[in-house]
């Protein structure tokens, strides 16, 4: 069964330019949440999907910073108009359901990089 | 505000010994906590976790202690190993509605010297 995949695992961008980061949940698993890690900070929180659905997006900066699960495909999170604050590690994770006591499977990383 | 944090930021044991790692919590909501081992370049991986119902658990080489008085979260690791070397991060959650959002503290650096 394999795990959370994502990709690219490095991504280098340009000021101005867009960044698509993609995730795909391990196999049975309909939830999808995305973290960002900024250097020297801990994992913060970004946003919370299931298929077709945000269900929260509150840790999503407001501007620039979009996300989707389709019906088919991977999740996708999308950074417009790429500034060097979001250089950072951008992790996935995947759960089966949302259970009250929620163990959430990581993904190794999206690396973004913005010259 | 509310958050996860870690008393020591590195530890440096030797191989063969035990390893104990601190995590404090802020938000007395929390009663859902986890530990998580990332190696370097890759993902957060799951090591254990402790409802706030037990105030000890333990798994193959690995326990965890919470107390919940103090709200302090600790990982010990026996017989410490070289692949034990990792950043290792607690996490928490409190229940209801946003159970799902994960609190992550800084992390902690062990390093084990062979």
């Amino acid at each position: 069964n394999a795990g959370v995949m994502q990709n690219p695992r490095h991504l280098v961008r340009r000021r101005g330019q867009e960044a698509r980061l993609r995730c795909s949940p391990m196999k049975g698993h309909s939830h999808v949440y995305w973290y960002r890690q900024l250097p020297e900070e801990g994992l913060k929180f970004m946003v919370y999907l299931q298929k077709e659905n945000i269900i929260d997006e509150s840790g999503m900066p407001k501007e620039r910073f979009s996300a989707e699960f389709p019906k088919e495909g991977p999740s996708i999170l999308r950074i417009q108009q790429v500034v060097r604050g979001d250089s950072a590690a951008y992790f996935c994770a995947s759960s089966p359901t949302q259970r009250t006591y929620n163990e959430q499977f990581f993904g190794p990383g999206t690396r973004l990089t913005v010259l | 505000g509310e958050s996860v944090g870690l008393h020591l930021p590195t530890l440096s044991v030797q191989e063969g010994d035990n390893s104990i790692i601190n995590c404090a919590y802020s938000n007395s909501a929390s009663d859902y906590f986890i530990w998580y081992k990332q190696e370097s370049g890759k993902g957060p991986q799951f090591i254990i976790d402790i409802r706030s119902n037990m105030d000890k658990r333990q798994g193959q080489r690995v326990t965890v202690l919470l107390n919940k008085t103090v709200k302090h979260l600790s990982l010990q690791i026996a017989a410490t190993q070289p692949g034990d070397s990792a950043v290792y991060l607690c996490a928490e959650s409190s229940s209801g509605g946003s159970n799902y959002k994960l609190t992550f503290g800084k992390g902690t650096l062990l390093t084990v010297n062979p």
